[in-house]
């Protein structure tokens, strides 16, 4: 079975830092797909970046980058430029890459603050 | 463009009452549908998932079912609740064809249910 691993519950940093949040997974699988969402305090769970494992380039979207080691099995986020509306819980995520029902593994999560 | 209603936002209900939460998908066909379940503080649990109509699929053993009576319709039931049910449920959908980025899920805003 996949388990996924966030060993950073908390973490706080001021407005325009960056910060990274940690993962790691443990899969037998080579065909995977790596998420990262962000729920806020509304609760709505919001994607905010993807990562297909046999694509050795790190996904960016805007100020969010990953860095993926998959010999490591890792999966960080960075976050550049941080603003106030960074502020959320942060899950990292595992999917097996077969076609079918896309079963999301989930981290326990990292409380990111942004403070002013 | 595809959106995802889920009610209601809040629900407390006493232990044995009986329990449905609905979600609905708009503005897509023949979706893969999700039951998710965040306990306090924790990151998401799959607890059930449907490829069809009528197709269910069971993550875990638990009080709780799910029916799906009409294509982007998902079900949550419960005929008696425990106060272990108490959480945050949150439905979400998937387009089935992987080429489509068919990996990507998409969360409803969530019902908080608390059980006394």
């Amino acid at each position: 079975a996949q388990t996924v691993t966030q060993s950073q519950p908390e973490m706080s940093v001021q407005e325009a830092e960056t910060v990274t949040l940690s993962c790691t997974y443990d899969t037998s699988e080579s065909n995977y797909y790596l998420f990262w969402y962000k729920q806020p305090p509304s609760r709505q769970m919001i994607l905010v970046i993807r990562q297909e494992a046999y694509k050795q380039q790190n996904a960016t979207e805007n100020r969010f980058s990953v860095n993926f080691q998959k010999a490591a099995k890792s999966f960080s986020l960075k976050i550049s430029d941080s603003q106030l509306g960074d502020t959320a819980m942060y899950f990292c995520a595992f999917m097996r890459g077969i076609q079918g029902a896309q079963k999301l593994v989930f981290g326990q999560g990292t409380r990111l603050t942004i403070n002013p | 463009s595809q959106t995802i209603h889920q009610w209601p936002a809040t629900l407390v209900q006493p232990v044995g009452s009986p329990l449905s939460l609905e979600c609905t998908v708009e503005g897509t066909s023949n979706p893969n549908l999700y039951w998710y379940r965040q306990a306090a503080g924790r990151g998401l649990q799959l607890l059930f998932y449907s490829v069809g109509i009528g197709q269910i699929s069971s993550e875990v053993p638990q009080n709780l079912s799910a029916s799906r009576p009409q294509d982007r319709q998902f079900i949550l039931s419960s005929k008696k609740l425990l106060l272990s049910d108490s959480g945050f449920y949150l439905c979400a959908w998937s387009v089935n064809e992987w080429s489509r980025e068919g990996e990507k899920l998409f969360f409803g805003s969530g019902t908080q249910l608390s059980v006394l």
